[in-house]
């Protein structure tokens, strides 16, 4: 099976500081990611995705930054805020993919200290 | 913002007995999923489903699995004779287009508890 794990199991942050959660993963062949924020009994909450052929890629107080050589994928939050309080995953859709599915890492609790 | 809902939030269920999961996916995408989530440990995949046959199964997904979609809203995942080891968080997704390019989106979750 594949392997998408995450360096830091918790992640403590100051109110207004930026966040960066880390992502390794194992298939070279893989061509698309996804990060998911999940808060306490919901579900996976699409956050920001990035494709092979990029290196980074920004949304709204969000970056993703993939580095294919090192197979590591990160998530910068800027100027974290209590909202942001949850578990970060990162997915992994590896190539070629007949079935979509997607792995998931094992997750990244981030607290914001207010 | 159109969204994934799931039925119900929590079922409690005897082990040994059938238990369905209901999901409605977005109205006009075209893919769905099951996964599982057992506490404390990571999302993971069970099946895929396009075009009213499943496209991708995993292990997990044995002969005990079904999935179906009995009409033009609604994807269910049958579990024909639970096990302890069924008790997980169940989460139904949905892509507009084939998943391993589109972002797969989310419900809430079913809470599956087997005594």
């Amino acid at each position: 099976g594949e392997s998408v794990g995450l360096h830091l199991p918790t992640l403590s942050v100051q109110e207004g500081d930026n966040s960066i959660i880390n992502c390794a993963y194992s298939n070279s062949a893989s061509d698309y990611f996804i990060w998911y924020k999940q808060e306490s009994g919901k579900g996976p909450q699409f956050i920001i995705d990035i494709r092979s052929n990029m290196d980074k890629r920004q949304g709204q107080r969000v970056t993703v930054l993939l580095n294919k050589t090192v197979k590591h994928l990160s998530l910068q939050i800027a100027a974290t805020q209590p909202g942001d309080s949850a578990v970060y995953f990162c997915a992994e859709s590896p190539s070629p993919n007949t079935g979509n599915q997607f792995y998931f890492g094992t997750g990244t609790s981030l607290t914001v200290i207010p | 913002e159109p969204e994934v809902t799931q039925t119900p939030s929590h079922q409690v269920t005897q082990m040994g007995q059938e238990v369905i999961l209901r999901c409605v996916p977005i109205s006009n995408h075209l893919y769905f999923y099951w996964y599982r989530q057992i506490l404390g440990q990571k999302v993971e995949f069970l099946v895929s489903f396009y075009n009213n046959e499943i496209s991708e199964k995993s292990e997990i997904f044995d002969d005990q699995f079904s999935v179906e979609r009995p009409d033009g809203s609604n994807f269910t995942l049958k579990i024909r004779s639970t096990k302890l080891e069924d008790s997980a968080m169940y989460f139904c997704a949905s892509s507009e287009g084939a998943g391993g390019n589109q972002p797969q989106h989310f419900g809430d979750g079913t809470r599956l508890s087997i005594l």
